[in-house]
């Protein structure tokens, strides 16, 4: 149990287009999911917090207004990164936890999305 | 959230226990550690959690000391695909997750 599915697994597109990345919970409803993105030979840096139904929480120095989120159900969260730049280009994860998990604060992590922006 | 100390790097033998350390000094009384890896190119993975007890569970097991400012991650039988970057992490429940640089461990045959 506790499978979360990201898709796609990986994107290349060119500069100035918008790519989306979708996030699934199959097994259980996630009441809250997380967006992460890792760059090459470091740690997963926090984007952003959603919660079912209400706008998300972004952490410091992520602009909102690039990286749009939208969890409009409780198994599904999606990340869409506007006019792409090839600054950009990194590897992005989701991760969901289920409501009942709160107490245990455990996250399922997706395969995670590698875009590349030419 | 309290920070964590891991070594960057540990070599473990295929088939040998690994045990992987983590300093948490600054850790306080309701906050929990949790483990999780990251293989290669993949979306980190849960491992276990525990507040001050030691725990088991089918993956490994999870060593914290008396005082509570270190913990021990213990892989009985290290095999090749437990090769990985393992992340120890301190926080209060319902907080989100600071993942810091993990040990990069390299399970050899």
């Amino acid at each position: 149990g506790a499978v979360v599915s990201q898709h796609p697994s990986r994107v290349i597109c060119k500069s100035g287009t918008s790519v989306k990345i979708e996030c699934r919970s199959l097994d259980f409803q996630a009441t809250t999911m997380f967006w992460y993105r890792q760059f090459p030979k470091q740690s997963l840096m926090l984007m952003a917090t959603s919660n079912e139904g209400s706008k998300a929480t972004y952490e410091q120095g992520v602009e909102k207004d690039k990286f749009l989120i939208n969890h409009a159900s409780l198994t599904l969260s999606t990340l869409t990164v506007t006019s792409a730049h090839p600054e950009d280009s990194s590897f992005y994860i989701c991760s969901a936890r289920a409501g009942r998990d709160l107490a245990k604060n455990i996250q399922y992590f997706g395969a995670g999305t590698r875009l590349s922006v030419l | 959230d309290a920070k964590t100390t891991q070594p960057p790097s540990m070599d473990c033998a295929e088939g040998r226990a690994a045990n992987l350390p983590c300093n948490h000094s600054t850790i306080s009384g309701n906050e929990y550690v949790y483990w999780y890896r990251q293989i290669h190119s993949q979306g980190p993975q849960y491992i276990i959690h525990g507040l001050k007890n030691n725990e088991t569970n089918e993956m490994a097991s999870l060593i914290i000391t008396e005082d509570r400012k270190s913990s021990t991650l213990i892989l009985p039988h290290a095999t090749l695909r437990d090769t990985a970057v393992y992340y120890c992490i301190v926080n209060h429940h319902g907080n989100k997750l600071t993942f810091g640089g993990g040990t990069r461990v390299l399970v050899k045959p």
